[in-house]
């Protein structure tokens, strides 16, 4: 069965932390695995990976993909409370409509 | 453009009452698809939409529950009778692609069945 997993659950760090979010996929006919940031409201797009061991960046976030592994990791670096979030991760099986992962609520404090 | 735009914000409601929720896509999107999120289960597929027909029901939980896409602007989710259990969020999203793109979701539906 395709599935998304991802860990931890949930997470509690002080600003100025560095923190790793995993997520470990099975899913037919892999194409991409995407990063989503969920906030009070919708869930939105942070990243889309689609090649192994190459790093996509934005700030201070950083994502990677290891297809042989098939796992992803999100970091996080200087965390700051404006970072407190659900972290999701999802991919389609094929062409078909992104499965995501249960999500990591990390929560940062000052 | 105003993004995917879902309404109503909230709804609280009866058991046993109809409950319809509503979504207006990003024009130009092929794809439009309803999701329900819950602390139990995460994000769920419901079923989605290309160009207004229906592919995949298939997560849609029982036949309580059922979508429509009369035109490109607008789908409706409406649950009947609604349940306890119907209590999520209930997201709709809209895609130029189905699998390997970034998909734009609205604001959500919090859904309260008492």
């Amino acid at each position: 069965e395709d599935k998304v997993v991802q860990s931890p659950l949930s997470l509690v760090v002080h600003e100025g932390d560095t923190v790793t979010l995993n997520c470990s996929y099975e899913v037919t006919n892999f194409r991409s695995l995407l990063w989503y940031k969920q906030e009070k409201k919708a869930p939105t797009f942070l990243f889309m990976l689609t090649s192994s061991g190459i790093e996509k960046k934005s700030g201070r976030l950083s994502s990677i993909l290891d297809k042989k592994e098939l796992f992803s990791i999100l970091n996080i670096t200087a965390t700051q409370t404006g970072d407190s979030a659900i972290y999701l991760c999802a991919t389609p099986k094929g062409n078909t409509p992104l499965v995501f992962g249960k999500g990591t609520r990390l929560s940062v404090i000052a | 453009d105003a993004g995917v735009i879902q309404s109503p914000r909230h709804e609280v409601t009866e058991m046993g009452q109809e409950v319809t929720l509503r979504c207006k896509p990003i024009s130009g999107h092929d794809y439009l698809f309803w999701y329900r999120q819950t602390m139990m289960r995460g994000l769920e597929l419901l079923i989605y939409f290309n160009n207004n027909v229906p592919i995949d029901d298939s997560g849609m939980p029982e036949d309580r529950f059922s979508a429509k896409m009369p035109n490109a602007s607008f789908s409706t989710l409406k649950i009947q009778p609604s349940e306890p259990r119907d209590s999520a969020v209930y997201f709709c999203a809209s895609s130029v692609a189905a699998g390997w793109s970034g998909y734009t979701f609205g604001s959500g539906t919090r859904l309260t069945v008492v």
